[in-house]
């Protein structure tokens, strides 16, 4: 069974701090996608990297790809109250439909 | 807008009652997806349609079936509802896949009770 696993599982921060938040597996995937929740909805797409190494910007928000294509981090700069929600890492198996969720990563950040 | 409903936000059912979730979305995607949502294991995937009447298994397909008679309409049964499938139901669609492969648009989840 293919596992991605995200840490931590829980974090709580003051308004302005940085962090990073980590995906990790033993699976090599074609492509790994991050998703935001917020209580009460679905998962909205953040950002979508494809290439070994590649590193994408949303703003505060920096995702980066594993060199080998097995893991990815997120780190977000000077976090602010509106991040708040349930961080979710999501690879493709080969070149398929089907994504593999991982264990996600609950933000809180306080003002 | 591009949006995915799905029938219920709550819904509480008995043990050995037959459940239907009903999800639709008005982008005209062709696939469509149904996950339970399940604290400390993310997103699992129940089973997957990728045209009318066409499924195929997720990971967790036992108990479910699925029914996709239109495009815009995919729909999870619960044949006999268990207390192990209390859970958060999402339905999601996406495009087939492209470069960048598969956005997936999420609805906002049904969260079922079976007592």
């Amino acid at each position: 069974t293919q596992l991605l696993e995200q840490s931590p599982q829980f974090l709580s921060i003051q308004e302005g701090e940085n962090l990073t938040v980590y995906c990790n597996s033993s699976s090599v995937f074609s492509s790994l996608q991050w998703y935001r929740q917020e209580p009460g909805e679905g998962p909205v797409l953040l950002v979508t990297v494809v290439t070994g190494g590649e590193v994408k910007k949303l703003k505060r928000l920096t995702f980066q790809f594993g060199d080998a294509r097995k893991d990815s981090s997120l780190h977000i700069t000077a976090a602010q109250p509106g991040d708040t929600g349930l961080y979710l890492c999501a690879g493709e198996v080969g070149r398929t439909y089907k994504y593999i969720f991982g264990t996600g990563t609950r933000l809180k950040v306080l003002a | 807008d591009v949006k995915v409903t799905q029938s219920s936000r709550y819904l509480v059912k008995r043990t050995g009652e037959k459940v239907f979730l009903e999800c639709v979305q008005d982008m005209d995607h062709e696939n469509m997806f149904w996950y339970r949502q399940d604290p400390g294991l993310g997103l699992r995937l129940i089973y997957f349609s990728y045209d009318v009447k066409m499924k195929e298994k997720g990971d967790i397909p036992e108990g479910y079936s699925v029914s996709r008679e239109k495009k815009e309409r995919f729909s999870l049964i619960l044949e006999s509802a268990s207390t192990n499938q209390t859970s958060m139901y999402l339905c999601a669609s996406s495009l087939p896949r492209g470069g960048l492969g598969y956005e997936q648009y999420f609805g906002p989840g049904t969260r079922l009770t079976v007592t």
